[in-house]
C-alpha cells in the first residue's frame, strides 16, 4: 500500500517551453501533497505544499508563477514548470500524505532543459 | 532551511559489517524519520521515531534518538550490497507537517 507514482519519469524540453509533471497516490487519498526539488548529490528542498481544493503554499524563494501547482483531486497533483530554462533542470519529487505524519514519495521526475 | 546534518557524508563498508549513520538537528522536533534513496530514485520511508521515544527497531534497522543532544543514529546491521543508497534524516517541528531534510549519508556496501 501507499504507492505514489509520477509521470513522466524523465523529460527533455527546449528552453521556453512548459512542462507538466503529475503526481498520483494510487491506493490512498492524499489530503496533502508536497513537491520537492533535488540537485545532484544534494538533499531535498521543499518547494510547496498543496492541499486538495485549495491554493498551494510555496516556500520562500520559490516563484509561484514559475512553478504552478494544481491539486484538483485527492489522488492527483500537478506541477507545471512554466517557460522552463536550463537552470530549472533538476530532479523533482512529490510526496503524499493521508493522515499521520508519514509522507510517501514518488519515484521522481528528471527534467533537462536544453 | 536544512536543519539535519548527517555524518559521515559518505561511508564505505564490506558486506556483513554494520553501518552507523548519525543525524543532528538544531530545534525541538515532533518526530524524526529516516529515508533511503537509491541513485536517481524516490525516497523510501524506513522508520519514524517520535520525540518521546529513545529507540526503535525494524528488521535490521535500529534507530536511536537523544533529544538532549538533538541527535539520532541509524544502525544497519549485517549490511548487504542492496543497502547501497543515500540515507536521509528528516524532522518535523512544532505544528508543521513539513519535513526538513538533512544532507544525507551516501552508503556503499561492497560485496
Amino acid at each position: 500500500g501507499a504507492v505514489v507514482s509520477q509521470h513522466p519519469s524523465w523529460v527533455i524540453c527546449k528552453s521556453g517551453t512548459s512542462v507538466k509533471i503529475e503526481c498520483r497516490s494510487l491506493d490512498f487519498q492524499a489530503t496533502t501533497m508536497f513537491w520537492y526539488r533535488q540537485f545532484p548529490k544534494q538533499s531535498l528542498m521543499l518547494m510547496a505544499t498543496s492541499n486538495e481544493g485549495s491554493k498551494a503554499t510555496y516556500e520562500q524563494g520559490v516563484e509561484k508563477d514559475k512553478f504552478l501547482i494544481n491539486h484538483a483531486s485527492l489522488t492527483l497533483s500537478t506541477l507545471t514548470v512554466t517557460s522552463a530554462h536550463p537552470e530549472d533542470s533538476s530532479f523533482y519529487i512529490c510526496s503524499a500524505r493521508q493522515t499521520g505524519v508519514t509522507q510517501y514519495f514518488g519515484p521522481g521526475t528528471r527534467l533537462l532543459v536544453l | 532551511s536544512q536543519q539535519g546534518e548527517e555524518d559521515p557524508q559518505a561511508l564505505s563498508i564490506q558486506e556483513g559489517e554494520n553501518a552507523t549513520m548519525n543525524c543532528s538537528y538544531k530545534t525541538s522536533i515532533n518526530n524524526l524519520q529516516w529515508y533511503r534513496q537509491n541513485s536517481g530514485r524516490g525516497l523510501v520511508h524506513l522508520i519514524l521515531i517520535r520525540s518521546n521515544e529513545r529507540e526503535k527497531h525494524s528488521g535490521r534497522l535500529r534507530v536511536t534518538l537523544d533529544t538532549s543532544k538533538k541527535s539520532s543514529s541509524l544502525l544497519i546491521t549485517a549490511s548487504r550490497a542492496a543497502d547501497t543508497a543515500s540515507y536521509f534524516c528528516a524532522t518535523t517541528q512544532g505544528g508543521s507537517e513539513k519535513l526538513v531534510f538533512g544532507k544525507g549519508t551516501k552508503l556503499t556496501v561492497n560485496p
